[in-house]
């Protein structure tokens, strides 16, 4: 695609729910990152993929996160038993297989839980 | 670890102002050092980027130049506009030969016409 798609661009769910959020990467690209991005905050890395491979989980705030990614192209972020504190935009971004890469955003998920 | 400091925000501005707003990082190896813009109702893009030492990165009037010597990376235009108005974001990676990029906390700026 043209760039960086997220859905759902809006989650309301309730504290204790599961919720999956999903990325499309730039097509060829082979790096995908997931970002968190708290209010007025600046952003949190999360994990990021070289190819179907995660190499870094570091900045997964708990086991209550997960990422996936399939076929080198999109990936899913999923929190389990969501928290008020996961409140959030979440951020996914791209770049090509050299290292040092521009990344490109896409517009972000933005999670609410009550 | 890597980290990535940056000037605090707000900064307020008059137009036609002179910008600097303050990053320096730490990092043992030879990141690449970026600067990312986040405007109001938009997802973050590049700005632009310096890839080694002494390189100066410049797009839409800005510039920043890669000191390594004072581990710096500071963002300047000389004259803003009011749609400069944005959040900007300091950021390094490929420190270690890997994909992790480093955001500082970003700062907000406003520009008043």
């Amino acid at each position: 695609g043209a760039g960086v798609s997220q859905s759902p661009s809006n989650k309301v769910t309730e504290k204790g729910k599961d919720v999956e959020l999903r990325c499309d990467p730039i097509s060829g690209h082979t790096a995908l990152y997931w970002y968190r991005q708290r209010l007025g905050q600046g952003l949190e890395f999360l994990i990021y993929f070289q190819g179907n491979s995660a190499p870094d989980k570091s900045g997964l705030p708990s086991d209550r996160f997960s990422a996936e990614r399939t076929g080198e192209s999109v990936s899913t972020l999923t929190i389990q038993r969501t928290q008020q504190e996961d409140s959030a935009v979440y951020l996914c971004a791209s770049s090509s297989q050299r290292i040092q890469e521009t990344q490109y955003f896409g517009p972000g998920t933005r999670l609410l839980v009550l | 670890g890597d980290s990535v400091t940056q000037m605090e925000g707000p900064v307020t501005l008059s137009e036609e102002a002179f910008l600097t707003i303050n990053c320096t990082y730490t990092a043992t190896g030879y990141p690449s050092l970026f600067w990312y813009v986040q405007y109001p109702g938009e997802g973050l893009q590049l700005l632009l980027k310096a890839t080694k030492a002494d390189d100066k990165g410049s797009n839409k009037g800005f510039e920043a130049t890669y000191r390594k010597e004072t581990t710096s990376f500071h963002l300047e235009k000389g004259s803003v506009q009011v749609s400069d108005s944005a959040v900007y974001f300091c950021a390094l990676s490929g420190n270690t030969g890997g994909f992790k990029t480093i955001f500082g906390a970003g700062t907000r700026l406003f520009v008043k016409a």
